[in-house]
């Protein structure tokens, strides 16, 4: 069965500091995996997403990833926060090669980054 | 381009009315996803469709149906609206690359 942890409800961070994000998986087979960020009543962007190829995984705002195969897990880190990044954070897992190409979520890790 | 567009944002019913909350997208994807967001419980799929004319239970799909009478189009009906049905509501439409591409939601308070 796919299934995603996140195993922090909340991070806090300074800005300037770096941050990370935890996330960890299960799934059948090879993961597809992803993180999308979500604003106050927004709906659910795309940050990044991990298919193949190189563990480390760069995306939008200057946020990365770095999938980990023995651990399963997919975190998500940024080397200086800004406040602007202060958001609700969700991974997302399925399966390669799902027809459906359902994704599993996280419970999300609200992130608050202060001045 | 517009995306997934989703009527209306906002919605107070009574206990017991319907209603129909529409998705839109104009990408011609042909995989469409319902998801209820509560707090602390994440995204929990209801319905889907992996095509015009063909939908299919998610993990929480009672007290909803769906249709998908047009490929852009994606219809979540509540018969019957209950309390527990308050929520935010988000559609999805997704591309070959299994990319989710999220509506703004729809927040909906059943009294």
């Amino acid at each position: 069965a796919q299934s995603v942890a996140q195993p922090e409800d909340q991070v806090n961070v300074a800005e300037g500091n770096p941050l990370t994000v935890k996330c960890t998986y299960s799934v059948s087979g090879n993961p597809y995996l992803f993180w999308y960020v979500q604003y106050p009543n927004r709906g659910l962007q795309f940050l990044l997403k991990y298919i193949t190829g190189d563990n480390l995984v760069k995306g939008s705002y200057g946020f990365e990833a770095e999938f980990n195969k023995s651990q399963t897990s997919f975190h998500l880190k940024k080397p200086s926060a800004l406040v602007s990044d202060s958001a609700l954070y969700f991974c997302a897992v399925t399966s390669r090669g799902s027809t459906l190409g359902r994704l599993y979520f996280g419970r999300g890790t609200q992130l608050t980054v202060w001045p | 381009n517009a995306g997934v567009t989703q009527t209306p944002k906002f919605r107070v019913l009574k206990t017991g009315q319907s209603m129909t909350l529409l998705c839109a997208q104009d990408m011609n994807h042909e995989y469409m996803y319902w998801y209820r967001q509560d707090p602390g419980m994440g995204l929990r799929l209801i319905h889907y469709s992996v095509g015009e004319g063909t939908t299919a239970k998610g993990e929480v799909p009672d007290g909803y149906n769906v249709s998908r009478l047009k490929k852009q189009n994606f219809l979540l009906g509540l018969e019957s609206a209950a309390p527990s049905q308050t929520s935010v509501y988000f559609c999805a439409s997704r591309d070959r690359a299994y990319e989710q591409y999220f509506g703004p939601g729809t927040r909906l308070t059943v009294t």
